[in-house]
């Protein structure tokens, strides 16, 4: 299995901040990578997919890049209604593996 | 608006069979587009895929559950199903149902997910 491990596990920002999240792949994944954002009691929400492409609705502040092993997930200028965990997903090999999840609060 | 919902027991006892299903309005599960699936995330921590269909019965599942797992579909009734069995507390989780579009493997629309509890 592709094992995906993120950084920092939690992190805590100001309003208007930079974020960003790393996913890194136990082996190469291509550009094969979705984010997601998880509210508490809540499924959690698509992001981005293939790396970079911002789902349908999605705030612009949101990003992603990177390819092979090494992703990031940005927010350009945090807001206090992206408190949430983010989770990375590997979409290029069966099993299709979630990273460990980033919680990201206000400070 | 495409939607999922999730029903079926919220407690399973030990060794038995766990039966969910999910129910898909706003889409159809015959569309040629889409994968569906199920994901799954115990209290407290991540998620874990655990298999889908497509609407020909075509199936892949987690080789860490295979064994276990059976995912089926219901044209008729659009739906689709998930049955695990031999369950034990580590199958405590909120079990999601999810769509696959192109069976490109990421999750573009996410049921509310149901709770599941073994024990006896």
């Amino acid at each position: 299995d592709i094992q995906m491990t993120q950084s920092p596990s939690t992190l805590s920002a100001s309003v208007g901040d930079r974020v960003t999240i790393t996913c890194r792949a136990s082996q190469s994944i291509s550009s094969w990578l979705a984010w997601y954002q998880q509210k508490p009691g809540k499924a959690p929400k698509l992001l981005i997919y293939e790396a970079s492409s911002l789902e349908s609705g999605v705030p612009s502040r949101f990003s992603g890049s990177g390819s092979g092993t090494e992703f990031t997930l940005i927010i350009s200028s945090l807001q206090p209604d992206d408190v949430a965990t983010y989770y990375c997903q590997q979409h290029n090999s069966y099993p299709w593996t979630f990273g460990q999840g980033t919680k990201v609060e206000i400070k | 608006q495409v939607q999922l919902q999730e029903s079926g027991p919220g407690l399973v006892k030990p060794s038995e069979t766990l039966s969910l299903t999910c129910t898909v309005s706003g889409d159809s599960v015959t569309t040629i587009s889409y994968y569906w699936s199920w994901i799954r995330q115990p209290p407290g921590t991540g998620l874990e895929w655990i298999g889908y269909i497509y609407y020909t019965g075509s199936t892949n599942y987690n080789p860490s559950l295979k064994s276990r797992v059976t995912i089926s579909v219901d044209t008729s009734k659009n739906q689709f199903s998930l049955k695990l069995s031999s369950v034990t507390a580590a199958d405590t989780a909120l079990y999601y149902c999810a769509r696959v579009p192109g069976g490109y493997g990421y999750f573009d629309y996410w049921g509310q997910g149901t709770l599941v509890t073994v024990s006896s």
